[in-house]
C-alpha cells in the first residue's frame, strides 16, 4: 500500500537554527501533501498545503516567512522552520492525499522538534 | 470552513465495556471520513474509513457509522481492552482541495 516517509523521527537543536523536515510518498507521486503541527494533548492543526511547482498554501495564522515549503518534486516535500525558537517546539506531521474516496489519507510517522 | 467536533473529550471505562465515540462536523460536502488512533508521541493508525456515499464500515471490534446529512459519526468499541487506550482521532476530507481537518480527539483509558 501507499506509504508515507518522514524524516527525521526527531530534532532537538539550539535556539535560531533552522530545523528542515523531509516529507516523501514511497510508492506513488502526490502533487499536493499537507503539513500539520500538533501541540502536547490537542489535535492536528492543518498549517499549509504544499502543491508540486508552485507555492504552498498557507492556513490563516501560519506565518510563511517562519514555516517554509517547498514541493520541488511528485515525491517529496520538505519543511523548514526558520530561526526555530522554544515556542516552535512541537509534532510536525505530514500527509498526502491519495485519489479515491475508498482511498485512506496517508500519513507519515511525524517529527517531534525540541528547541532548546 | 469546516469544524470537527469529539465528545466527550476524555473516557475512563472498565475493561470489557462497549463504548461510543462521537464525532459531529459542520459542513456536510465530505469526500469520506476517517477515524484514527494515536498512542502517546506517536504518529497516527488509520482505523477505519467511511465513503461519504457509505453508512457504515466494521473492523473487528471496531464499528463508524457515517449519517452525512446530520453531520456526525460514531465510533463504537466493542468490548474494551486495555490495549485500546489511547487517543481517537476523527478526521473529515473536504470534497474541495481534499483537505483533511482533524477534531481535537478522544483520550480513552480502559481500566484492567
Amino acid at each position: 500500500g501507499a506509504v508515507v516517509s518522514q524524516h527525521p523521527s526527531w530534532v532537538i537543536c539550539k535556539s535560531g537554527t533552522s530545523v528542515k523536515i523531509e516529507c516523501r510518498s514511497l510508492d506513488f507521486q502526490a502533487t499536493t501533501m499537507f503539513w500539520y503541527r500538533q501541540f502536547p494533548k490537542q489535535s492536528l492543526m492543518l498549517m499549509a498545503t504544499s502543491n508540486e511547482g508552485s507555492k504552498a498554501t498557507y492556513e490563516q495564522g501560519v506565518e510563511k516567512d517562519k514555516f517554509l515549503i517547498n514541493h520541488a518534486s511528485l515525491t517529496l516535500s520538505t519543511l523548514t522552520v526558520t530561526s526555530a525558537h522554544p515556542e516552535d517546539s512541537s509534532f510536525y506531521i505530514c500527509s498526502a492525499p491519495v485519489t479515491g474516496a475508498d482511498q485512506p489519507q496517508h500519513f507519515g510517522d511525524g517529527t517531534r522538534l525540541s528547541i532548546l | 470552513k469546516q469544524e470537527v467536533t469529539q465528545i466527550p473529550a476524555a473516557l475512563s471505562v472498565p475493561e470489557g465495556e462497549n463504548l461510543v465515540l462521537n464525532c459531529s462536523f459542520t459542513d456536510s460536502a465530505i469526500y469520506n471520513l476517517q477515524w484514527f488512533r494515536q498512542d502517546p508521541g506517536k504518529g497516527l493508525t488509520s482505523l477505519l474509513l467511511i465513503q461519504s456515499s457509505q453508512r457504515e464500515q466494521t473492523s473487528g471490534r471496531l464499528n463508524a457509522s457515517l449519517d452525512k446529512s446530520s453531520g456526525r459519526s460514531t465510533l463504537y468499541i466493542a468490548a474494551s481492552q486495555p490495549g485500546d487506550s489511547a487517543t481517537y482521532l476523527c478526521a473529515v476530507r473536504g470534497t474541495g482541495g481534499f483537505k483533511t481537518i482533524f477534531g481535537a480527539g478522544t483520550r480513552l483509558f480502559v481500566k484492567a
